[in-house]
């Protein structure tokens, strides 16, 4: 199955720790998305990137979150110093190109902040 | 900046009972309407795109419209598994470069043996 993959699942971290989401895209996808979902709201766009470059991240907040996608590997978010406000389900979705194409997203990461 | 609304939030049909979900939105310069279906606990699965006033698309017992001002997801005699969350989401245009795409909070469809 070629689809989006995202890891872990399930992800559980106490206040000031550090939460790394993982998200490998389709194959032959090279540009990957990524939303915070909150119960009972929409998908929030956080931000936008190609390999080894970010594109558009008009959607993360400006502390304490970051986003890469190297060269070779996964793309990764990046939470650091959590707080229970940063509890919420995490997409990853994947385009094979920017502008106009339908992005296929990936089951999500859901982080829960004690 | 773009705007979704979809309405209703929610929508209790029994099986085989036909309607529609609607979605109005405002955008500079429409690029892409996409409908996404989502259930409990899954990511967002890809329904359709539409890209110009007057397109439609159908698939199986849906079928998605589009005006200027909005679009619409027809369900006929719909099924208990058609019951999900059913999200809109739309992409402008303006000049060449890339722009976000916004997503509506959805209408979560209940259907009724």
């Amino acid at each position: 199955n070629a689809g989006v993959m995202q890891n872990p699942r399930h992800l559980v971290r106490r206040r000031g720790q550090e939460a790394r989401l993982r998200c490998s895209p389709m194959k032959g996808h090279s540009h990957v998305y990524w939303y915070r979902q909150l119960p009972e709201e929409g998908l929030k766009f956080m931000v936008y990137l190609q390999k080894e470059n970010i594109i558009d991240e008009s959607g993360m907040p400006k502390e304490r979150f970051s986003a890469e996608f190297p060269k070779e590997g996964p793309s990764i978010l990046r939470i650091q110093q959590v707080v229970r406000g940063d509890s919420a389900a995490y997409f990853c979705a994947s385009s094979p190109r920017s502008g106009g194409n339908e992005q296929f997203f990936g089951p999500g990461t859901r982080l829960t902040v004690l | 900046e773009d705007q979704v609304t979809q309405s209703p939030e929610a929508l209790r049909l029994q099986e085989g009972e036909s309607s529609s979900l609607n979605c109005s939105y405002t955008v500079s310069g429409l690029r892409g309407l996409f409908w996404y279906r989502q259930d409990p606990g899954k990511g967002p699965e890809f329904l359709f795109t539409l890209y110009s006033a007057g397109e439609e698309k159908e698939k199986e017992r849906l079928k998605a419209t589009l005006t200027k001002k909005e679009s619409f997801l027809h369900i006929t005699a719909p099924k208990p598994e058609d019951s999900a969350t059913y999200l809109c989401a739309v992409q402008g245009r303006i000049g060449g470069g890339y722009q976000k795409v916004t997503f509506g909070t959805g209408t979560k469809l209940q259907v009724i043996p």
